[in-house]
């Protein structure tokens, strides 16, 4: 691996089902962050993770879960899918949150709930 | 509110110089960064400010003015290579970036 990886790469959905989106990092950092990107819209932080153990809401948390039980994994989880979810879905990653970081960002997971 | 603002998208020709401004509004500052984005590719990283002043990075320069909440992305020499989505993004008091909706930028033989 290097860098982070994100599966599924794209994902067609049902509404009202459940859906974990994976995301893996190789560089150690502590912080790791999930966006949503929409047509129009700037990135907007679902969640977010400073360090192992810890996570924090974003600008648009609801409906979305994310743990943090390693410093590589930071799984997205969507509990009940409504069609607003429809994005792409970029993980992101950096060495630190509380200072100037560069975020390293995956390949994205492209999902559609119909 | 938090707000970034920069324009929706942008025509140059290649071999020509491109000015792409963004403007932001957030509580606190703690940086301003551009990133770039190839179309159905993730966002990579370009460029970061935090003081005002002019940063060159190759054919490419940023410039910050804190005290108008404005900076810049210059892209000299244009190749077709650079045709793509330009991120905008303020770094705000929690250390959390705020993204602009991105100018594409098209170039033109």
């Amino acid at each position: 691996i290097a860098g982070i990886t994100q599966a599924p790469t794209s994902q067609i959905l049902a509404a009202g089902r459940r859906m974990t989106l994976r995301c893996t990092q190789d560089m150690r950092h502590n912080a790791m962050y999930w966006y949503r990107q929409d047509l129009g819209l700037g990135l907007r932080l679902i969640h977010y993770s400073n360090t192992a153990g810890t996570t924090g809401k974003g600008e648009v948390p609801d409906g979305y879960s994310v743990s943090r039980a390693n410093t590589d994994d930071f799984p997205l989880t969507l509990a009940s899918a409504v069609p607003s979810q429809t994005s792409v879905y970029f993980c992101a990653s950096s060495d630190r949150l509380d200072s100037y970081n560069e975020q390293f960002f995956g390949p994205g997971t492209r999902l559609t709930v119909l | 509110g938090q707000n970034i603002d920069q324009p929706t998208e942008m025509t140059a020709t290649e071999g020509a110089i491109v000015q792409i401004n963004c403007t932001y509004q957030t509580s606190g500052f703690n940086g301003l960064f551009w990133y770039q984005q190839h179309a159905g590719e993730a966002p990579t990283f370009l460029s970061y400010n935090v003081l005002d002043g002019l940063e060159e990075k190759g054919r490419f320069s940023s410039f910050l003015s804190r005290s108008k909440g404005y900076s810049y992305l210059l892209l000299k020499e244009l190749q077709m290579k650079d045709s793509a989505s330009y991120l905008c993004a303020a770094m705000d008091s929690n250390y959390q970036l705020i993204w602009g909706a991105g100018t594409k930028l098209i170039i033109k033989p």
